[in-house]
């Protein structure tokens, strides 16, 4: 069962916006991170936040996390066409794995 | 700098044949796990190693065997391929807590006719 969900599924924007995607989750957590997956490769870590931060940057990506509202978001700034892939957030962590949402395919147009 | 190595990349397998997937870390990871990824239904936990010398179920273990061979390697047997096991399986790699990320490999696609 998928403890975070991705809002919206999918996104298309044009080059040089800026692209939010959205997560949501069930349970109390420790920590939530970000995954890219280009079309046919594995996932690619971007970030983790832990449940103590409220708002955390790398690069252009800017990540917040409200526990109250079990709520993540995930901003990527001045979009570019390397940027067209799918975004995951996950959950959990431990050793017994973590729990990936079903994710958004994000589509930059030229 | 090779991170989590897959193998195969493809495989097609009619039903009922058996087959391993191959997986290996050079990261001194002792945390391992293999999930598969369908469509519109995200990755899903199948098996899990804490260190080597054990394992534990996922979420959708039903049809499949693994072996924690070493602290590098772990795999993941189909004994007896079903359509339903047509999916693209992943393999990861963490250090102890996990909150470094996950490492995965770059996927085996697997088709079972």
């Amino acid at each position: 069962s998928q403890q975070g969900e991705e809002d919206p599924q999918a996104l298309s924007i044009q080059e040089g916006e800026n692209a939010t995607m959205n997560c949501s989750y069930k349970t109390s957590i420790n920590n939530l991170q970000w995954y890219r997956q280009n079309s046919g490769r594995g996932l690619v870590h971007l970030i983790l936040i832990r449940s103590n931060e409220r708002e955390k940057h790398s690069g252009r990506l800017r990540v917040t996390l409200d526990t109250s509202k079990k709520s993540s978001s995930l901003l990527i700034t001045a979009s570019r066409a390397a940027d067209t892939a799918s975004y995951f957030c996950a959950t959990g962590g431990g050793a017994d794995g973590l729990t990936f949402g079903k994710g958004t395919h994000l589509i930059i147009q030229p | 700098n090779a991170g989590v190595t897959q193998t195969p990349k493809f495989q097609v397998l009619k039903t009922g044949q058996s087959m391993t997937l191959q997986c290996a870390q050079d990261m001194n990871h002792n945390s391992m796990y293999w999930y598969r990824q369908d469509p519109g239904m995200g990755l899903r936990l199948i098996y899990y190693s804490a260190s080597e010398g054990t394992t534990d179920k996922g979420e959708v273990p039903n049809g499949y065997n693994v072996s924690r061979l070493n602290k590098r390697e772990f795999s993941l047997r189909l004994e007896s391929a079903a359509p339903s096991q047509t999916s693209v399986y992943f393999c990861a790699s963490t250090e102890r807590g996990g909150e470094s990320g996950y490492t995965f490999g770059s996927g085996t696609r697997l088709t079972v006719v």
